[in-house]
């Protein structure tokens, strides 16, 4: 355990839907980040928020919709999603200046 | 570029064998080289990092090396074990501009340890 715990581990949605992934840590870490896990590929990076101000947006999508309301939590909102979608979604937080640590992750598919 | 190149992508070794897994690096102002190491369902878990004022670093059964000459690290794991088998990746660590830093991956290295 690593300390950043991801809700929900799995879900389906079609390409209609809304839903919400969510990313949690009391670790007083103040950077968050989202990044995509697709088979085959590297991790990719898509937002990054420190001290709850995004400083990276990694051409992400705007059907992907982040929010941070507070240094703890961290939130990504999906509409509209595509099939090329699904992925592993995982989340990161960071200590002062170096390292990171991931939560379990959410395993999107989109039917 | 953008990228950190890693090899090799797959690698399986008998159990007791050591592992040895490279990157190459593309940015010579990254001065933080973490690696993970992901198990299945799981998410990656940091295992040792080793920053640019350090040449090697030793952590239980793990070595790091870090040339800055030529912007290579490789990763070594001594007397492996089945719980070994995961896939492990490097990265480097790159400042933003606007505040912050990121962290940018290799395509990562299956390691299988075979009893």
């Amino acid at each position: 355990e690593t300390g950043v715990t991801q809700t929900p581990r799995h879900l389906v949605m079609g390409m209609t839907n809304k839903k919400s992934l969510k990313c949690e840590q009391h670790l007083g870490h103040n950077a968050m980040y989202w990044y995509k896990q697709s088979a085959k590929k590297p991790l990719e990076l898509m937002f990054v928020y420190n001290f709850k101000e995004q400083t990276e947006n990694n051409s992400v999508p705007s059907r992907f919709s982040p929010e941070c309301p507070n240094s703890s939590h961290l939130f990504l909102h999906l509409h509209t999603l595509q099939p090329e979608d699904s992925a592993l979604y995982l989340c990161a937080s960071r200590t002062a200046d170096y390292e990171q640590y991931f939560g379990p992750g959410t395993r999107l598919t989109v039917t | 570029g953008e990228n950190v190149e890693q090899h090799p992508s797959t690698l399986s070794v008998q159990e007791g064998d050591s592992a040895v897994i490279k990157c190459t690096y593309s940015d010579s102002a990254s001065n933080y080289f973490p690696w993970y190491k992901q198990e299945l369902g799981k998410g990656p878990q940091l295992i040792i990092d080793i920053r640019s004022n350090m040449d090697k670093r030793q952590g239980q059964r793990v070595t790091v090396l870090l040339n800055k000459t030529v912007k290579h690290l490789s990763l070594q794991i001594a007397a492996t074990q089945p719980g070994d088998s995961a896939v492990y990746f490097c990265a480097e660590k790159r400042e933003l501009t606007g505040g912050g830093n990121k962290l940018t991956f290799g395509t990562g290295t299956q390691l299988k340890v075979e009893l």
